[in-house]
């Protein structure tokens, strides 16, 4: 079935260093991709997106690319702030079997110090 | 718009004791999902719905759960006889189906369930 991997954490970086958090997929069809941020005592929000092969989602400084070829999705910024610290969950939505079912990985923490 | 909202925001019960969990959505969306998340795990679908129509429902998913959308606004996800392991956090998400739709899922801020 669909499902999405992604690195495993914590990430611990310090301010202003580059960011890559990894994510790959398994999916029929074509999904969109996603990166959710989740912030400490705070709900699920969208962080960028991306709809089709070769698509660039950005936000906040974060970006991310749509790899058909390696099926990815890598999340990246520049240069991290302290308050980019939370949990980043990749995801995508499957149409595949007529229906419209977002399946999420398992999150990687990042810890930004000062 | 208020954004998703969810009740009880924390439940704590009793193994074998019956709880529900409240939803409702961003008012013009019509489709809603339930979520289970548990500690450093990312979001575990359990169901969704299209308007008042259950679509899917998630083969992991217990028979003593169950999920109702009855007007096709908010939604009610229900444990039967909780367990110990059914602790965890249950999300509530909605999104529309509109053609300018972005594909966003929109989070409530989840109902955290502990079983005694």
């Amino acid at each position: 079935g669909d499902s999405v991997t992604q690195m495993e954490g914590p990430v611990t970086l310090s301010e202003e260093a580059f960011l890559t958090i990894n994510c790959t997929y398994t999916a029929t069809g074509y999904p969109s991709l996603f990166w959710y941020v989740q912030y400490p005592g705070e709900g699920l929000q969208l962080l960028l997106k991306a709809t089709k092969a070769d698509d660039k989602g950005s936000n906040k400084g974060f970006e991310a690319t749509y790899r058909k070829e390696t099926t990815s999705f890598h999340l990246e910024k520049g240069s991290v702030q302290v308050s980019d610290s939370a949990v980043y969950f990749c995801a995508l939505l499957t149409t595949s079997s007529g229906t419209y079912k977002y399946i999420f990985g398992t999150g990687t923490r990042l810890k930004v110090l000062a | 718009d208020t954004g998703v909202s969810q009740n009880p925001r924390h439940k704590i019960t009793k193994r074998g004791q019956n709880v529900t969990f409240r939803c409702d959505p961003i008012s013009e969306h019509n489709r809603l999902y339930w979520y289970r998340q548990t500690l450093g795990q990312g979001p575990e679908f359990l169901t969704y719905f299209q308007n008042e129509a259950q679509l899917e429902k998630s083969r992991l998913l217990s028979d003593r759960f169950s999920a109702e959308r009855p007007k096709g606004s908010f939604s009610t996800l229900e444990i039967q006889r909780t367990e110990q392991g059914d602790s965890a956090m249950y999300l509530c998400a909605s999104s529309s189906t509109e053609v300018s739709n972005t594909g966003e899922l929109f989070f409530g801020e989840g109902s955290r369930l502990t079983v005694l």
